[in-house]
């Protein structure tokens, strides 16, 4: 168990909705990272978030957005949803944002637009 | 970002050493060496991580080329739960982002 915790596990949705997909980091971690893996792409970072700003961003789709609350907790919302979407997410904390950090990983969301 | 090769596949048994290289040639001085692995249906996880010296944990060891072009993570003894996929990352001194390449599909034989 890493101490991060994502919900919901699972999610079935259409294509054109939106769903918000939730990230609970490690007590004390001030880093939140979001990334998405899907079968043809790997796993692509997508965004990072530090105390509450967000500090970079990969190849996150503008129908996509994300933030992070003074409770660190963070959500990432999905919209306008297409089967291309569908993909595991993954969040990961880490205290800080140095090169020698560590990045704990969440179980995952497994979404499935239909 | 620098970029780090790794072999596709490897096999081990169980119970013996196992020896993952990446090659990382263009690895800038400050960059740090870090490795992770996904277990099936899991989120990846932490295994070791460096930047000039060998490095070891209870998981594994890092041996890291003097020049800093490729390294080596070591499993002492291989278990059927080491099965996974290892990913060799390198992550510059002002951190952010992980750049996940292929990684190594290690699998475990009994």
């Amino acid at each position: 168990d890493s101490g991060v915790t994502q919900t919901p596990k699972h999610l079935i949705t259409a294509t054109g909705q939106r769903v918000t997909l939730r990230c609970s980091p490690r007590s004390g971690d001030l880093s939140v990272y979001w990334y998405q893996q899907s079968l043809d792409q790997g796993l692509q970072f997508l965004i990072h978030y530090y105390n509450g700003e967000e500090r970079a961003k990969g190849n996150i789709l503008e129908r996509f957005s994300a933030q992070q609350f003074p409770d660190l907790h963070s959500e990432l919302n999905l919209s306008s949803l297409e089967l291309g979407d569908s993909a595991l997410y993954f969040c990961a904390s880490s205290v800080g944002v140095g090169g020698g950090e560590t990045q704990y990983f969440g179980p995952g969301t497994r979404l499935l637009v239909l | 970002d620098a970029k780090t090769t790794q072999p596709n596949s490897m096999e081990s048994n169980e119970e013996e050493p196992v020896h993952l290289p990446c090659n990382h040639s263009t690895i800038s001085g400050t960059d740090y060496i870090h490795w992770y692995r996904q277990l099936p249906s899991q989120g990846p996880e932490y295994v070791i991580h460096g930047l000039t010296s060998n490095v070891n944990n209870r998981m594994a060891s890092l041996a890291i080329a003097e020049d800093r072009k490729s390294s080596t993570l070591i499993l002492h003894r291989a278990t059927l739960r080491d099965a996974a996929v290892y990913y060799c990352i390198l992550r510059s001194n002002q951190g952010g982002k992980l750049i996940f390449g292929q990684g190594t599909e290690l699998s475990v034989k009994p």
